[in-house]
């Protein structure tokens, strides 16, 4: 098993390009989400998927939209890249199920830099 | 508004010292408190969790300590060792299928040898 998998692992782009960070498990989880890590704030939620078919805006989804592909695929897409999206990005999933702890896994991160 | 505060920021202890991180959450209808450990360049994983049906909950040398009432919980390194040199977040959500999980905002530990 190979886990949450993120490509790629770094990017730069210029002020105004667009990139889509791509994110799969392998785990069969039902729920899958994207966060941000910038020094000093810790994660915060971009968008989520609780299942196949559904997404959820999160704390901060501005400047992003996200495609649920299927239930091994979660991609984020920034449409028109800015300098405040300077981050590392992690991907997560999880089980989900009613039965379990909501352990989310998470993958090793895309640092983003835009210039 | 912060739904979950953590605190300290940073934290030196020295090796074989005890590391204590605190937290507190505001909603109460949260019922899952897990903590999180991350190493440079990598992604945070689990390192143990509470429900508060429970006030503490031990795995080797860590544990966390709950307060329902004070809506606070902690975590507690026993017999800190370098490479316990980490980040560390609290977070907490309600135990639901797809219930996104709320993060404190980081504890840099560092452990001195």
């Amino acid at each position: 098993n190979a886990g949450v998998t993120q490509t790629p692992k770094f990017q730069v782009l210029k002020t105004g390009q667009s990139m889509t960070l791509q994110c799969a498990q392998d785990m069969n989880h039902n729920s899958m989400y994207w966060y941000r890590q910038d020094p000093g704030m810790g994660l915060r939620l971009i968008y989520y998927s609780a299942s196949e078919g559904t997404t959820d805006k999160g704390e901060v989804p501005n400047g992003y939209n996200v495609s649920r592909l299927n239930k091994r695929e979660f991609s984020l897409r920034l449409e028109s890249a800015a300098p405040s999206q300077t981050s590392v990005y992690f991907c997560a999933s999880t089980a989900a199920s009613h039965s379990s702890y909501n352990e989310q896994f998470f993958g090793p991160g895309t640092r983003l830099t835009v210039l | 508004q912060q739904q979950v505060k953590q605190s300290p920021q940073s934290l030196i202890v020295q090796k074989g010292g005890i590391s204590i991180i605190n937290c507190a959450y505001e909603n109460t209808a949260f019922d899952y408190f897990p903590w999180y450990q991350q190493f440079p360049g990598k992604g945070p994983a689990l390192l143990i969790a509470i429900r508060p049906d429970v006030s503490e909950k031990k795995e080797g040398r860590f544990t966390i300590s709950f307060n329902k009432s004070a809506k606070q919980f902690s975590l507690h390194i026993m017999d800190s060792q370098p490479g316990d040199s980490a980040t560390y977040f609290c977070a907490a959500s309600m135990n639901q299928a797809g219930t996104a999980l709320i993060f404190g905002k980081g504890t840099t530990l560092s452990v001195s040898s």
